[in-house]
């Protein structure tokens, strides 16, 4: 079974505008990491938070975590139309083996 | 190379044929990864080779499903007596190293359409 779930599903905003995407999992993990996929194509790294960290920024990006609650989310600040993607969630849990268990992502329309 | 380098982007075959996926990691990145995407959802895991070495195979179906990467040569995920359930896009990713935190780096997949 998946281990992340992402919510929402689908969001739709305008140009300008702040998303926010959550992920929540079920088991004890060592980080979690978000990707971006463009429509047809490869997943792109975008950011990783370890389970001692509780929050990280990377441009206009904002990831908190909290592993009481085993959920995460993904903010993009002033968003645009080049970030419409779909957004998945990885977790790499405590096996040893790197593994990356992905969500069911949410799929980000950033309307001009 | 400086990306990870999947062969082909298509491959349509039909039930029961055989499909042989190629994937070129990053030079110098140890593992590699095998993950399988139907209908634009969730990636399921398959398997993880340490170079040469099955690492992880825990999501691989017992059927069917086989992967190698073997010295100088691209690995390789075969499926063998392809069904319409196997249409999907399979993604490969490396890494440079295995542990906590380790970045991977996917390719832009190989789509299989099963007819």
């Amino acid at each position: 079974s998946q281990q992340g779930e992402e919510d929402p599903q689908a969001l739709s905003i305008q140009e300008g505008e702040n998303a926010t995407m959550n992920c929540s999992y079920k088991t004890s993990i060592n980080n979690l990491q978000w990707y971006r996929q463009n429509s047809g194509r490869g997943l792109v790294h975008l950011i990783l938070i370890r389970s001692n960290e509780r929050e990280k920024h990377s441009g206009r990006l904002r990831v908190t975590l909290d592993t009481s609650k085993k959920s995460s989310s993904l903010l993009i600040t002033a968003s645009r139309a080049a970030d419409t993607a779909s957004y998945f969630c990885a977790t790499e849990m405590n096996s040893g083996y790197s593994t990356l268990t992905f969500g069911k992502g949410t799929m980000l329309l950033v309307s001009p | 190379g400086e990306e990870v380098a999947q062969t082909p982007k298509h491959l349509v075959r039909g039930e029961g044929q055989k499909a042989k996926l190629y994937c070129a990691p990053i030079k110098g990145h140890s593992y590699v990864f095998w993950y399988q995407q139907v209908l634009k959802n969730e990636f399921k895991f398959l398997i993880s080779f340490q170079n040469e070495n099955v690492f992880d195979e825990t999501g691989m179906p017992k059927e069917r499903f086989s992967a190698k990467c073997l010295p100088n040569s691209p690995c390789s995920l075969e499926i063998q007596a392809t069904k319409l359930e196997d249409s999907a896009v399979y993604f490969c990713a490396s890494s440079q190293s295995q542990g906590t935190g380790t970045e991977a780096f996917f390719g832009q997949g190989t789509r299989l359409t099963v007819v």
